[in-house]
């Protein structure tokens, strides 16, 4: 297995522009989750879908940002419009969902490899 | 509100010291408690915890977990210096985590 699988690596943009960050769950996995890892916030949960079915955005920072995942081997996280606040490192993780509806998993998380985002 | 907090946030030693990392967490539906090695990319899994009192061991590296104090401890012994990392501790079910400790071992 390819692991989870995030595009692109890095990503330059201006401020105002939007944003698309995308992620391949490893197959099989119930649980998609987006963090954002900043020096002075550390690794913050924006969002965590189970079943393709976004569970809990208690975490999204700004209605600028918006998650989907449209089946369950594809999710996106978009910013519109994007500001040099957003700039951070993003990682999607997954994991298969032993505990039924709503997530109570007693797994690990499988991180995929980020993608670093600066916003100029 | 669910949280995990880590100390200490960072921590300087010199080779062949021990250290020990600690996390506590107050998290909904608790679970189980993570640990996760973070070098330049993604966090790797270190530890699952989830029984109390049981110790888990790789090389140098041990966790224990104590539901009770809602807290996990993380040692490791005769450090080097690739054990420089930020050492991140995860409370599931929503797998929310702490700020990290940035541990920085000098030859």
């Amino acid at each position: 297995d390819a692991g989870v699988i995030q595009s692109p690596r890095h990503e330059v943009t201006e401020m105002g522009q939007e944003v698309t960050l995308r992620c391949k769950p490893i197959s099989g996995h119930n649980s998609l989750f987006w963090y954002r890892q900043t020096m002075m916030r550390g690794l913050e949960l924006l969002i965590y879908f189970n079943n393709n079915v976004p569970i809990d955005d208690s975490g999204m920072p700004e209605d600028r940002f918006s998650a989907k995942m449209p089946n369950a081997s594809f999710s996106t996280l978009k910013i519109q419009p994007s500001e040099p606040r957003d700039s951070a490192v993003y990682f999607c993780a997954s994991s298969p969902n032993l505990g039924g509806q709503g997530g109570a998993s007693n797994t690990e998380a499988f991180f995929g490899q980020g993608t670093r985002l600066t916003v100029v | 509100e669910d949280k995990v907090v880590q100390s200490p946030l960072s921590l300087v030693v010199h080779e062949g010291d021990t250290v020990t990392l600690n996390c506590s967490y107050e998290v909904t539906n608790f679970r189980s408690l993570l640990w996760y090695k973070q070098e330049k990319k993604a966090p790797t899994f270190l530890f699952m915890l989830t029984s109390s009192g049981i110790e888990k061991k790789s090389g140098r590296l041990s966790s224990i977990l104590d539901k009770k104090e809602l807290s996990s401890i993380l040692n490791i012994t005769a450090t080097q210096t690739g054990d420089s990392a930020i050492y991140l501790c995860s409370g599931t079910y929503k797998y929310i985590f702490g700020t990290g400790t940035r541990l920085k071992v000098l030859a």
